[in-house]
């Protein structure tokens, strides 16, 4: 059974580089499929951010592309997400998740991180 | 972009009621490519329904999805307590790949 979880800081200062990483069990990340990342600002709906292959291939949000790097590493059997410039409008539950094969849906999704951008 | 408007807002049954939720979009999804997932408080949304009808692994029966071009509903049959929750749809068939604000199904 696949099983995602998000770690990293819970507070970032605005301007600052928000950093995550998903931990992936389970499942070897080097066998296949996309991993993403989506976030949901409090009270508010979600949004894609963008997704990853073993390889490195990735395919990102345009309205985020400037300021998102997602990275694999497979020795860890886990994927990464940066944001680079955050501001207030960044504070958000960010989830972790494995896409389906072939398919831009998301199956199954790590419990969520939120991460609050404030001086 | 393609924009998906859920409706209503919120819905208030009782627990043995029928649910219909909606959801329209702004274009046309390519081939059907919707899915619905449910959220609970607290929790990461959980996949219900992909294909626009297909159900995911696991789910219930009472859950079915339908709908096609800008049209899609999510139906469940006879809500259960532990199915009171936010629904959300998303489109996966052009990128970016956009979510609705989600339909609040709460117990009357």
């Amino acid at each position: 059974q696949v099983q995602l979880q998000e770690s990293g800081p819970g507070l970032v200062k605005p301007s600052e580089t928000l950093s995550l990483t998903c931990a992936v069990s389970g499942y070897s990340i080097s066998r296949g499929y996309f991993w993403g990342w989506m976030r949901q600002p409090p009270g508010k709906g979600l949004e894609w951010i963008g997704h990853i292959d073993h390889s490195g291939n990735t395919y990102y949000n345009p309205s985020l592309k400037s300021r998102v790097t997602i990275s694999v590493d497979t020795s860890k059997n886990q994927f990464s997400l940066k944001v680079t410039s955050v501001t207030a409008a960044d504070t958000a539950v960010y989830y972790c998740a494995r896409r389906a094969y072939a398919h831009n849906y998301f199956d199954p999704w790590g419990q969520g991180t939120l991460v609050t951008v404030s001086s | 972009e393609i924009v998906l408007t859920q409706s209503p807002g919120t819905l208030s049954l009782s627990p043995g009621e029928r649910a219909t939720l909606s959801c329209r979009a702004s274009q046309s999804v390519t081939s059907s490519y919707l899915a619905w997932y449910q959220q609970k408080p607290g929790q990461a949304p959980r996949l219900l329904i992909y294909g626009a009808s297909s159900r995911a692994t696991g789910i219930p029966d009472r859950f079915s999805g339908s709908g096609s071009g800008t049209d899609f509903t999510l139906t469940i049959s006879r809500l259960e307590p532990e199915d009171f929750a936010v629904y959300y749809c998303q489109q996966y068939g052009s990128s970016p790949y956009s979510f609705g604000q989600g339909t609040k199904l709460a117990i009357k």
